[in-house]
């Protein structure tokens, strides 16, 4: 199974700011990555699939990147809406598997 | 716009059987993977399985054993069935519908919790 680490646990950052979300596979998942956002007693919502593509009605702060074994989600100037948990997913190899979760706070 | 819901009970005992039934409406969803994830409290999401479309499925092996996930397309419906459950399997569980490669997109449902206790 193949073990996806993100980074930090909780970063804090204010309104307007860049923030910057990483996520490691144990093994490459070439580009079969996707990034979701969830917000206590929601669901959790698709960002970016591909690594790099926004799906469909995510605003364009939202960008990811990276391939293989490291990858980036960065949101360019957060609004309050953004203030979530974020969770990054491969979907390379069975099972799936999640990331432990980025707790994006605000500062 | 397609939607899911979530039925089933909200409590089950300790070595019994936890059911679930998730009805997809309002949409076409012929070609996606009907899935199920679940997220104890406060922690992170884990993939339990799916059935395609044509009736094939995948479990993750943490689960194989107990899991069973079968679809009603006709109805639009499909069902997880998870045996012998602890404590450990009390969590949300949420139904999804999710598109080749996430090309078009996934929809889920609101999820909902299921307490294993005696």
């Amino acid at each position: 199974e193949i073990v996806m680490t993100q980074s930090p646990a909780t970063l804090s950052v204010s309104p307007g700011e860049r923030a910057t979300l990483s996520c490691r596979a144990t093994q490459s998942v070439s580009s079969n990555l996707v990034w979701y956002q969830q917000k206590p007693g929601q669901a959790p919502r698709l960002l970016i699939y591909g690594a790099s593509t926004r799906a469909t009605g995510i605003p364009a702060r939202f960008s990811g990147s990276g391939s293989g074994t490291e990858f980036t989600l960065t949101i360019s100037s957060l609004q309050s809406e953004d203030f979530a948990v974020y969770y990054c997913q491969q979907y390379n190899n069975w099972p799936n598997t999640f990331g432990q979760g980025t707790k994006l706070e605000i500062k | 716009q397609v939607q899911l819901q979530e039925s089933g009970p909200g409590l089950v005992k300790p070595s019994e059987t936890l059911s679930l039934t998730c009805t997809v409406s309002d949409g076409s969803v012929s070609n996606y993977y009907w899935s199920w994830i679940r997220q104890p409290p406060g922690k992170g999401l884990e993939w339990i399985g799916y059935v395609y479309y044509t009736g094939r499925t995948n479990y993750n092996p943490s689960l194989k054993s107990r899991v069973t996930i079968s679809a009603d397309t006709s109805k639009k419906q499909f069902s997880l069935k998870l045996t012998s459950v602890t404590a450990a399997d009390t969590a949300v569980y949420y139904c999804a519908v999710i598109s080749d490669g996430y090309y078009f997109g996934d929809y889920w449902g609101q999820g909902t919790l299921v307490t294993v206790s005696s």
